[in-house]
């Protein structure tokens, strides 16, 4: 498996704001990717983190919104910008990693966000 | 876009009782993935499945890839408490530019009464 951390674990933030979530991979991993998982809801993939070069979107999701970088193999950020209520959610990057000689892929513990 | 259906969407049942989740996909997807989310925890993942046909344990848990690959499985017996949480299954596509994307289901929400 891999050893994936989040911060913060949790936030309340005020519309308009904007939060940076990182998350830090105890080892260099290729694949890196970001979630949201609105209340009661299932995960839907925001991007992938590439490193070197932008983050690819997902249907939905824009670059102005939801700003990624990804500076090293075992790093990432998530900025969630210019937020409102409906950014309430969980925030969650995951990891694709080795295991018994397929790719498969591991997640953070998430962040959770309130936005009042 | 691809869509995943997963049932049931809850299950109640008694300690020491199987269950039998799965998931049906429109499209082919060339790995598996089953996690159980925790309150205020990240998905863990249980089982991976790689091959058409394929079933794997895990303790407790059996999961099979299906023939036609647009569906999976996931069974656990002998239920105990702290089989209580957030299932999912997740479909991942394997080449081009959707490479490692997971599509999710829906999840199905098991409750085990002691």
């Amino acid at each position: 498996s891999a050893v994936i951390s989040q911060k913060p674990s949790r936030d309340i933030c005020q519309r308009g704001t904007s939060l940076t979530i990182q998350c830090q991979v105890d080892s260099q991993v290729t694949m890196m990717f970001w979630y949201r998982q609105q209340p009661g809801q299932s995960l839907t993939l925001i991007a992938t983190a590439n490193q070197g070069s932008e983050a690819t979107y997902e249907s939905g999701f824009v670059i102005d919104k939801f700003p990624i970088s990804r500076p090293n193999l075992t790093f990432s950020t998530l900025t969630v910008s210019n937020m409102s209520p409906e950014d309430s959610s969980i925030y969650l990057c995951s990891v694709e990693r080795l295991a018994g000689g397929q790719e498969t892929q591991y997640f953070g513990p998430g962040t959770r966000l309130l936005v009042l | 876009g691809q869509q995943l259906n997963q049932s049931p969407q809850s299950m109640f049942i008694q300690e020491g009782e199987d269950v039998s989740m799965n998931c049906t996909s429109s499209s082919i997807f060339n790995t598996w993935l089953w996690y159980k989310q925790d309150p205020g925890e990240g998905p863990v993942l249980l089982i991976a499945l790689y091959k058409a046909g394929e079933l794997t344990s895990n303790g407790r848990l059996t999961a099979q890839f299906g023939i036609t690959r647009k569906d999976s499985f996931l069974n656990i017996s002998a239920s105990i408490p702290s089989d209580v949480g957030i299932y999912f299954c997740a479909g991942q596509d394997a080449g081009g530019t959707s490479y490692g994307k997971l599509t999710f289901g829906q999840g199905t929400i098991l409750t085990v009464h002691p």
